[in-house]
């Protein structure tokens, strides 16, 4: 079955820092893919970033990246150059041969200014 | 581009009553799958619809049941509410139910259950 863990429930980091959200998945699948969400408390799932499970090199996406490291089934969320609008639950996802996609409980990011 | 649209955004109910929620896809996206957030939660995959058929689900009881319609669009129902089924309820749409692409989600539809 599939799971993902996220076991940073809150994180803090000071504006303009870079900050890193964990997350590790379990697949039996050799095919699969990983998604980060963004939630603000509006409800809306901001869909971030994507990273294919063949994929040689890590997704980037502006100021966010996948640090995917498959052999230890960790797919972290870097964020670099935080603002305060990034301030929001952020949520990982795994989409594999099932099709439906599972998250994780995911971390509640709060950036200082 | 219309993105994925629900309806209503907000709603109180009774407990023992039953609701549906509705949603409309994205345009050309064929499969709809819903997932229930409780607060503080991550969502849980409650199923996923594909060509007017269920295809796959959560584990989520009978009461909780749904349709898809020709055009994609598809309603939730849940039957006889209980107090834990308050939550912000989200639908989610993809290209077709093979593709390993991202979901694209509608702003979702809280439900109070007193």
């Amino acid at each position: 079955a599939q799971k993902i863990t996220q076991t940073q429930p809150g994180m803090f980091v000071q504006e303009k820092e870079a900050v890193t959200l964990d997350c590790t998945y379990d697949t039996s699948d050799p095919s699969y893919g990983l998604f980060w969400y963004k939630q603000p408390s509006s409800g809306e799932m901001i869909f971030l970033i994507y990273q294919g499970s063949y994929d040689q090199q890590n997704a980037t996406e502006g100021r966010y990246s996948l640090n995917f490291q498959k052999a230890r089934k960790s797919a972290n969320l870097v964020i670099s150059a935080s603002q305060l609008g990034d301030s929001a639950m952020y949520f990982c996802a795994m989409r594999d041969n099932n099709n439906d996609m599972r998250f994780g409980a995911g971390t509640r990011l709060t950036v200082k200014p | 581009e219309t993105g994925v649209t629900q309806s209503p955004t907000h709603l109180i109910k009774t407990r023992g009553q039953q609701v549906t929620l509705r949603c409309s896809s994205q345009s050309g996206h064929n499969t709809v799958s819903w997932y229930q957030q409780a607060l503080g939660q991550g969502p849980q995959f409650i199923f996923q619809y594909y060509r007017e058929e269920e295809n796959g689900r959560g584990n989520f009881p009978p009461r909780f049941s749904g349709l898809q319609f020709p055009n994609y669009s598809s309603e939730l129902n849940v039957n006889a509410l209980e107090l834990d089924d308050s939550a912000l309820y989200l639908c989610a749409s993809s290209l077709n139910m093979w593709e390993q692409g991202p979901l694209h989600f509608g702003n979702g539809t809280r439900l109070t259950v007193t």
